[in-house]
């Protein structure tokens, strides 16, 4: 079972906006991940942020993490058209190195 | 260098037939892991190999499931007697380190 929800599911943007989208998960983590999907294949890491920092930036991607409420949020700045994609949350959890993943948010940019 | 291949790319099979997925991990990742992914939805865990350890094997959905990790490198992924509810599109991924994971193209199965 997915150990994540994410939200939204869906979201549609015009280019040059921001968009934010956001992860929650249920037991402790040691690292919360986010991945991007093309076309319903192979995943694209993006960032990873370790359970002990709150905010971390790559590029124009923005990840913050909250331990205490068990969520994080992926903000990407001025978006692209490229960036249309799904995007998800994955924990990397105390009992092992396998990822459990949220339902992904689909992200529609608008040219 | 190489990422992860995955063969074959699309299967179909009918129901009641074996598959056999392969991955081929980046050379030197000692962890290789399999996930499924049905239309629409996130990825599920369902085996973890890392070096000579014994697999986890705990998100095999049923004993129809089994996977080999041989030389600790190429992994096949055996699905028995297929069911269409065994459709979905199955991707492998490997990492160096405990982090970010390093996911192949997927094979997409279709059971009809």
């Amino acid at each position: 079972s997915q150990q994540g929800e994410e939200d939204p599911q869906a979201l549609s943007i015009q280019e040059g906006e921001n968009a934010t989208m956001n992860c929650s998960y249920k037991t402790s983590i040691n690292n919360l991940q986010w991945y991007r999907q093309n076309s319903g294949r192979g995943l694209v890491h993006l960032i990873l942020i370790r359970s002990n920092e709150r905010e971390k930036h790559s590029g124009r991607l923005r990840v913050t993490l909250d331990t205490s409420k068990k969520s994080s949020s992926l903000l990407i700045t001025a978006s692209r058209a490229a960036d249309t994609a799904s995007y998800f949350c994955a924990t990397d959890g105390a009992a092992g190195n396998k990822l459990t993943f949220g339902g992904g948010t689909r992200v529609l940019v608008k040219p | 260098g190489a990422g992860v291949s995955q063969s074959p790319s699309n299967k179909v099979t009918e129901k009641g037939k074996d598959v056999e997925l392969r991955c081929d991990p980046i050379s030197g990742h000692t962890a290789l892991y399999w996930y499924r992914q049905s239309l629409g939805q996130g990825l599920e865990f369902l085996i973890y190999f890392q070096g000579n350890s014994a697999p986890d094997k705990s998100g095999l959905p049923s004993d129809r499931f089994s996977a080999e990790r041989t030389g600790g490198s190429v992994s096949t992924l055996t699905i028995q007697r297929t069911q269409q509810e065994d459709s979905a599109v199955y991707l492998c991924a490997s990492s160096l380190t405990r982090g970010e994971q390093y996911f192949g193209p997927g094979t997409r199965l279709t059971v009809t």
